[in-house]
Order: C-alpha cells, then structure tokens, then sequence
C-alpha cells in the first residue's frame, strides 16, 4: 500500500458528466501534483501545488480544474472531458518544492465514453 | 535540454539472473537521480533516489551514478519474477519541481 491514497481507484464518466478525483497524504509533504499517464508511456506532469499555492500549470486544458483544499488533500475537477482523456491520473507528493523525490498514489483510471 | 535516454525494452532474463537498467542524460544540471519501478495497474513506486555520483545500495538493489559520463544504472541481483515491472528512471534540477522521466524499460524475469 502507498502512502500517497487515491479516490475512486476507477471512474467511467461521460463526456457531459462532471466527476472529482481525490487525493490524500500524511507525510506532511507541502507539495503535491497531478500526472497523465498512458499506457506504455511515463506520466505528463499536469499541476503543481506548492504550500496549497498552484505553483505549475502545464497548460493544461481548463476542462481539468485542481483544488488543493489544505496540504494533505488534493482535488481534480472534471468537466466535459473527451475521449482523448481517458488514461491513468497519478497523484503525487514531496516534501518541499524544490527538487526532492516524489511519491506517488496507485491512480485513478479514468474512461471517457 | 532536459532529456533522459532509457531503453524501452522488453527485457527477459532467466530467475536468478543480474540485471543492469540504464539511462544515459544530456544536462549536467541533474542533481537527484531516482528509480521507480511500476507494477501494471499501480503508481510508480519509488525504489531508490541517490543526490550524487557513487553506489548506493538496499538489499538486492543498486543504484549507481556516474556524473562524469552522464550514465545512471540499476542493478537487481538474484532477480525474481515479482520484479517483473517496468522501470522507470528520473532526474531533477535544482529548484525545479518537474520530474523528468525515462521512457520506462519493460522486464519480464522468467521462472
């Protein structure tokens, strides 16, 4: 088990639907992302909270909306997402926002039909 | 630039077998150097991080860097077939918070 946890572990949504994912840690790390990844690929950062403060935004398409509500739980608002979006979405965590390692949740598996 | 070379693989060695995981990179800038092994269906996991050049070690696990020829291995000793994953190399800049990842190596070890 990770200690990085991820909600739900799998989501099937339409493209009308608006759904959140969620995710939570207790190391006390103060910055927390939000990767991409398909299949056979490495993840694709997509949002950095450092200090609950977006700090990174990969130019990512505003159909994703983070929320880092307090420094252990981060959120990803979904909205009228397309097929194309459908991949395994990663949460992370660190100890600071500098260059440290990052520790990852199990993911969320999201399908778009 | 910031690019990371990893052999995708797939890669199949006999059980008990050595296996070496490589990446070579371009910028001399990188400071942490990491390995992430993934089991299909779950996150990456971290296995080991290293800051500088030289061995690090943990169990059947090594990490080593070589700063000057720009060169990062891996190293799993008497291999099992759960370490059939695919894995990941990674490095960092100091005060930058991306990662940047190798394209991941697929292994398979066969029983």
């Amino acid at each position: 088990d990770t200690e990085v946890t991820q909600t739900p572990k799998h989501l099937v949504m339409g493209m009308t639907n608006k759904k959140s994912l969620k995710c939570e840690q207790h190391m006390g790390h103060r910055a927390m992302y939000w990767y991409k990844q398909k299949a056979k690929k490495p993840p694709e950062l997509m949002f950095v909270y450092s200090y609950e403060k977006l700090s990174i935004n990969e130019s990512v398409p505003s159909r994703f909306s983070p929320e880092c509500p307090n420094s252990s739980l981060l959120n990803l608002h979904l909205h009228a997402l397309q097929p194309e979006d459908s991949a395994l979405y990663l949460c992370a965590s660190s100890l600071g926002h500098s260059n440290q390692p990052q520790h990852f949740g199990d993911g969320t598996r999201l399908s778009i039909l | 630039q910031k690019e990371v070379e990893q052999d995708p693989g797939p890669l199949s060695v006999p059980e008990g077998a050595i296996v070496s995981l490589n990446c070579t990179y371009s910028n001399s800038a990188f400071q942490y150097f990491m390995w992430y092994r993934q089991y299909s269906r779950k996150g990456p996991e971290l296995l080991m991080y290293t800051y500088s050049s030289g061995n690090k070690e943990d169990g059947r696990f090594t990490a080593q860097v070589d700063k000057s020829s720009k060169y990062i291995s891996l190293f799993i000793r008497d291999s099992q077939p759960s370490d059939s994953a695919t894995y990941l190399c990674a490095m960092t800049f100091e005060g930058d918070d991306k990662i940047i990842f190798g394209k991941g190596t697929r292994l398979h070890i066969l029983p």
